[in-house]
């Protein structure tokens, strides 16, 4: 059973870069056919997608949010990562980090997901 | 970039049929898949490539396709299947993923 884990400060400082790190089990990043995801959601609001990236090198950013994120893995520890820098408080949100498949080149989902772990920016 | 475009509220009756809207106006058209979100929990996939079930999932859930709308179809709805329904699109090549504004199922 694939299974992820956000973990991470739920708590971050106004201008500060936040950083939280996804736990893969149940499934080996280096597997093809999946790009590692993080998606957001605002209280009360929708789903944002926020990226994602191949375990060897491709990296795709949604390019409302593309110039303050960085998305890493490291497959030693089988978990990625997402570094957002200069937050303000309308980065307060629950964040999620996904599988996305692409094994078939279509269809393109996200078919695991974390819990989710919610951010808020504040001083 | 391009748009996905939902209705913000559905409304049905217990055992009536809800249908919920996506429209993108990407082109070509790709694929519509749909997830299902209820209070404190993630989103987990009810629907994709418009009209195919994952494995677990009940078959009152469906999807239809013409032009550039997708519908989610819910028949004989339940007051379990009252959820956030959130439509998502990808480009060809996988480089970019739309949500749509996200549909409030209410069981009435």
């Amino acid at each position: 059973q694939v299974q992820l884990q956000e973990s991470g400060p739920g708590l971050v400082k106004p201008s500060q870069t936040l950083s939280l790190t996804c736990t893969v089990s149940g499934a080996s990043i280096r597997s093809g056919g999946y790009y590692w995801s993080w998606i957001r959601q605002h209280p009360g609001k929708g789903l944002e997608w926020i990226g994602f990236m191949f375990y060897v090198g491709a990296t795709y950013y949604n390019p409302s949010l593309k110039s303050r994120v960085t998305i890493s893995v490291d497959t030693s520890r089988n978990q990625f990562s997402l570094k957002m820098s200069s937050v303000t408080a309308a980065d307060t949100a629950m964040y999620y980090c996904a599988r996305f498949t692409i094994a078939t080149r279509p269809p393109y989902y996200f078919d695991y997901w974390g819990q989710g772990t919610l951010v808020t920016v504040s001083s | 970039s391009y748009e996905v475009t939902q209705p913000p509220s559905v409304s049905v009756y217990p055992g009536q049929t809800a249908r919920i809207t996506c429209s993108v106006d990407a082109q070509p058209k790709q694929y519509v898949y749909w997830y299902q979100q209820k209070p404190g929990q993630a989103p987990v996939l009810v629907i994709y490539k418009d009209t195919e079930r994952p494995s677990g999932i009940p078959e009152r859930f469906s999807g239809s396709s013409s032009g550039t709308t997708v519908t989610l179809i819910i028949s004989g709805v339940q007051a379990e299947d009252e959820a956030d329904y959130y439509c998502q699109s990808a480009d060809s090549l996988a480089t970019y993923v739309k949500f749509g504004g996200g549909t409030k199922l209410t069981v009435l």
